[in-house]
């Protein structure tokens, strides 16, 4: 069974850089077909799509957030990781990584991590 | 950019079948998919290539996708199933994620 588990700080200050790591259990970062993700929800609205990247490095990211973001893997540590710059309170939301499984035609997402809430706050 | 459409609410008495679509250019081409998501909680796949159940999704559970169109259909609707529901599509090798709909069970 997939796990996967945020972890990070959970109040940056704006201007700052977000930054949040996943750590991936029961199965390899390095497994084919799969893309490892990163989405968001803010307070009491619906889901935006950030980003994912394959383990080979390759990445696919959101054009509305593209300028401020980068998102890496680290495959000897089963681990990938986001780093939003520049934020602002708008940034403020539940962030989430997901296995997006891209095997099959289309891509779904489907092992969660439980979401960890970033403040965005001076 | 492609866009999602979902109606925000929807409701249905117990036992009843709902319906909530999702409306794109050319969804029909692409792959839908659909998760829920209860307060507090992270979503959960509920069908994946527009009509696919994950192990473990009550088969009450189905879905279609066809013209502009994509639409999660839940047969005999339980108390247990009102949740948000999300459509997520594929373009262009980005995620495109609707924008919800609530589903009430009264």
């Amino acid at each position: 069974q997939v796990q996967l588990q945020e972890s990070g700080p959970g109040l940056v200050k704006p201007s700052q850089t977000l930054s949040l790591t996943c750590t991936v259990s029961g199965g390899s970062i390095s497994s084919s077909g799969y893309y490892w993700s990163w989405i968001r929800q803010h307070p009491g609205k619906g889901l935006e799509w950030i980003g994912y990247i394959y383990y080979s490095g390759s990445t696919y990211y959101n054009p509305s957030l593209k300028s401020r973001l980068t998102i890496s893997v680290d495959t000897s540590k089963n681990q990938f990781s986001l780093k939003l710059s520049s934020v602002t309170a708008a940034d403020t939301a539940v962030y989430y990584c997901a296995r997006a499984d891209c095997s099959g035609g289309g891509c779904h997402s489907d092992y969660w991590g439980q979401g960890t809430l970033v403040l965005v706050s001076s | 950019s492609y866009e999602l459409t979902q109606p925000p609410s929807v409701s249905v008495s117990p036992g009843q079948t709902a319906s909530i679509t999702c409306s794109g250019d050319k969804l029909g081409d692409k792959h839908a998919c659909w998760y829920q998501q209860k307060p507090g909680q992270s979503p959960v796949l509920v069908i994946y290539q527009d009509t696919k159940r994950p192990s473990g999704i009550p088969e009450r559970f189905s879905g279609s996708n066809s013209g502009n169109t994509a639409t999660l259909t839940i047969s005999g609707t339980q108390a247990m199933d009102e949740a948000d529901y999300y459509c997520q599509a594929w373009d262009s090798r980005t995620v495109v994620f609707g924008g919800g709909t609530k589903l009430t069970v009264l």
